[in-house]
């Protein structure tokens, strides 16, 4: 089993809809959580942080629940440009106290559609 | 551009050739780190620095892969006797103290 698992998708959504992706995790002593974005071809880009707090920027919102060991995105209104390739990763958790070491899922694929 | 420069952005390579990376990161950024990654897969871990200190290597690293970063700057990556299992995308990223990391555009390998 993975440390982290992702839904591969691909998710097609209408413009306008709402859509949300989860991912789990292993290792309960992990300790930061982010999503990022990746277009086809390019570089990860930090979409935002992950909190069990919630943390909401604009359309998204990212949510951790510590109990269960995910973390979720929510695309609200979504817009063409949305569609790309969205990863969570995990960080921390080892046995050494440093908190360097990260790993990504393998992705879930958005396509918003007109 | 004040972004993680990577160099070169494409490499073809020979099987048994040895091969070099290197990464810029953004300028006064301390933690630097370095993935490979493969079509349909998430960027994996490979090594982590923290100012020149190498802090965490993957288990997955063989003793082909090697990294350093001699004065907490610039790094490169090195793989020896390449394979081509390593054909690629060799990413870097840094960050400032914390955990959210920019990523650079890569290197993409190809072992023939």
């Amino acid at each position: 089993r993975k440390e982290v698992e992702q839904d591969p998708g691909p998710f097609n959504v209408p413009e306008g809809a709402t859509v949300a992706f989860n991912c789990t995790y292993s290792n309960s002593a992990s300790q930061s959580f982010f999503w990022y974005r990746q277009d086809c071809r390019k570089e990860p880009k930090l979409l935002m942080s992950v909190y069990s707090s919630g943390n909401e920027d604009g359309r998204f919102t990212a949510q951790l629940n510590r109990a269960s060991q995910y973390i979720s995105l929510l695309i609200r209104d979504s817009k063409l440009s949305d569609s790309a390739t969205y990863l969570c990763v995990v960080i921390g958790g080892g046995i050494n106290t440093n908190a360097g070491k990260s790993t990504f899922g393998d992705g879930t694929t958005l396509t918003v559609k007109p | 551009d004040t972004g993680v420069s990577q160099n070169p952005r494409h490499k073809i390579t020979k099987r048994g050739q040895n091969v070099t990376f290197r990464c810029d990161p953004i300028s006064e950024h301390n933690r630097l780190y370095w993935y490979r990654q493969t079509l349909g897969q998430g960027p994996e871990f490979l090594t982590y620095f923290q100012n020149e200190a190498q802090l965490e290597k993957s288990r997955l690293l063989s003793d082909r892969f090697s990294a350093e970063r001699p004065k907490g700057s610039f790094s490169t990556l090195e793989i020896q006797r390449t394979e081509q299992g390593d054909s690629a995308m060799y990413l870097c990223a840094s960050s400032l103290f914390g955990p959210e990391a920019f990523f650079g555009q890569g290197t993409r390998l190809t072992v023939v």
